[in-house]
């Protein structure tokens, strides 16, 4: 079975600080790895996904995220944040022959002005 | 290009009533998968249909079904609702399946009372 796990339900960063929201995934196979984001009475909306290849994956908005086999981790990052990156952010997981993606718990970030 | 359409957006049942809610695919998107969003359980699979066919279920009873129709447009359906059963859903359209990632609906509130 697959799962993740998100370190830390909520956030909190100041304006232009560095945003980094931990993720740890368990998976039997090589996985399919997601990052999606969001707002107040929205869906969610996929920030980036890792599929093959390249490990250090780049998204939208100016997210990153890092595939570390060795760690099971994908943590997502941003280098600055912004008043508008304040939402709740889900990593996912999925495989092949699973037939849908499994999802953390979610992390809140706030971001202080 | 149009996104993922989700209707109702509110909804409010009686407990024992049935309720219909509809997704609009985004076009050539033949996966959509259904989540059942609660603060208390997080993200929680329903079901995925692909080409008019349920292809995966999670572990949901009984009263929860869905459809998909030959223009990929979804439904799902749940009868004699339950307290529990209050929640957002989620429907979620991909090209061929979770591994794609998907992209979400704004979601349906329904409020059982």
């Amino acid at each position: 079975a697959q799962s993740v796990t998100q370190l830390g339900s909520h956030v909190s960063v100041s304006e232009g600080a560095l945003v980094l929201l931990r993720c740890n995934y368990s998976s039997s196979v090589p996985p399919y790895l997601f990052w999606y984001v969001q707002y107040p009475n929205q869906g969610l909306q996929l920030l980036l996904k890792y599929t093959t290849g390249a490990t250090l994956v780049k998204g939208i908005n100016g997210f990153e995220a890092e595939f570390k086999k060795s760690e099971t981790s994908f943590h997502l990052t941003k280098p600055s944040a912004h008043m508008s990156d304040a939402a709740e952010y889900f990593c996912a997981v999925s495989k092949i022959d699973a037939g849908k993606s499994t999802f953390g718990d979610g992390t809140t970030l706030t971001v202080k002005p | 290009k149009a996104g993922v359409t989700q209707t109702p957006r509110y909804l409010i049942k009686t407990r024992g009533q049935q309720v219909t809610l509809s997704c609009s695919p985004i076009s050539g998107h033949r996966s959509v998968s259904w989540y059942q969003q609660t603060p208390g359980q997080g993200l929680q699979f329903l079901f995925e249909y692909f080409s008019e066919t349920q292809r995966n279920k999670g572990n949901f009873p009984g009263r929860f079904s869905g459809r998909q129709f030959s223009n990929s447009r979804s439904e799902m359906n749940v009868s004699t609702l339950e307290l529990g059963d209050s929640a957002l859903y989620l429907c979620a359209s991909s090209p061929e399946g979770p591994t794609n990632g998907y992209t979400f609906g704004s979601g349906t509130r329904l409020t059982v009372v």
